[in-house]
């Protein structure tokens, strides 16, 4: 079955930058039409989608937060990572990382999500 | 802030219908597809209705959608305990380089 697990540091520093890993299972990166998309939400607020790779290593970003996005991908591991540059106390969200499947166009599988805390 | 516009709240008693709207623009929902995730408290969001109207099959067919031109609308039929939950319309934007956006989130409660 299809699983997706986000792993990273519970708090950063302001300034400092944050690496999250998405380790998935069930599905391979290196198929045709598998996505793998990271979204987050700030405590009590709505959801905003940041970045998506694709299994040709096409990437997407937020337009509002390109400059501080990089997401890449190892297909070996099976794995996803997404860092953010100089991070914000505004940054303070629960991370998740999804499944997207092109022919879908949905997103069908969820992590569980990794709460990231910027303070200092 | 997200370019879909939904109200904050909703609510009704167990047996209800209760409905709710998503405003958007010809950018995003005048031209794309339309997708309704719930979010129970403290899980992950969980898709519910996809391409506007459809079901993904285990989510009841109390749970229907909509659309009419920039806008669509959720409603759910015969309200539940367990739909109390936070519902969230999504769709692309082709004004912001084909961005995934999602709208500000309904917070359904069961009175």
């Amino acid at each position: 079955q299809v699983t997706l697990r986000e792993s990273g540091p519970a708090l950063v520093k302001p300034t400092q930058t944050l690496t999250l890993t998405c380790t998935f299972s069930g599905f391979s990166l290196s198929t045709s039409a598998m996505c793998v998309s990271w979204i987050r939400q700030p405590p009590g607020k709505a959801l905003e989608w940041l970045a998506r790779i694709d299994w040709d290593d096409d990437k997407y970003y937020s337009t509002s937060l390109k400059t501080r996005l990089t997401i890449s991908k190892d297909t070996s591991k099976n794995q996803v990572v997404l860092t953010m540059t100089n991070m914000d106390p505004v940054d303070t969200a629960t991370y998740y990382c999804a499944r997207f499947v092109i022919t879908l166009d949905y997103f069908d599988y969820w992590g569980q999500g990794t709460l990231v805390t910027v303070s200092s | 802030q997200s370019v879909l516009t939904q109200p904050p709240s909703a609510s009704g008693t167990p047996g209800q219908r209760v409905t709710i709207s998503c405003s958007g623009s010809s950018s995003n929902i005048g031209s794309n597809y339309v997708y309704w995730y719930q979010q129970l408290p403290g899980t992950a969001p969980k898709l519910l209705i996809y391409r506007n109207n459809q079901r993904p099959s285990g989510v009841p067919d109390r749970f229907s959608g909509s659309k009419s031109g920039t806008s669509v609308s959720l409603a759910i039929s015969g309200l539940r305990s367990e739909d109390e939950a936070d519902y969230y319309c999504a769709t692309w934007d082709d004004s912001l380089s084909a961005n995934y956006v999602f709208g500000t989130g309904t917070k359904v409660t069961v009175l």
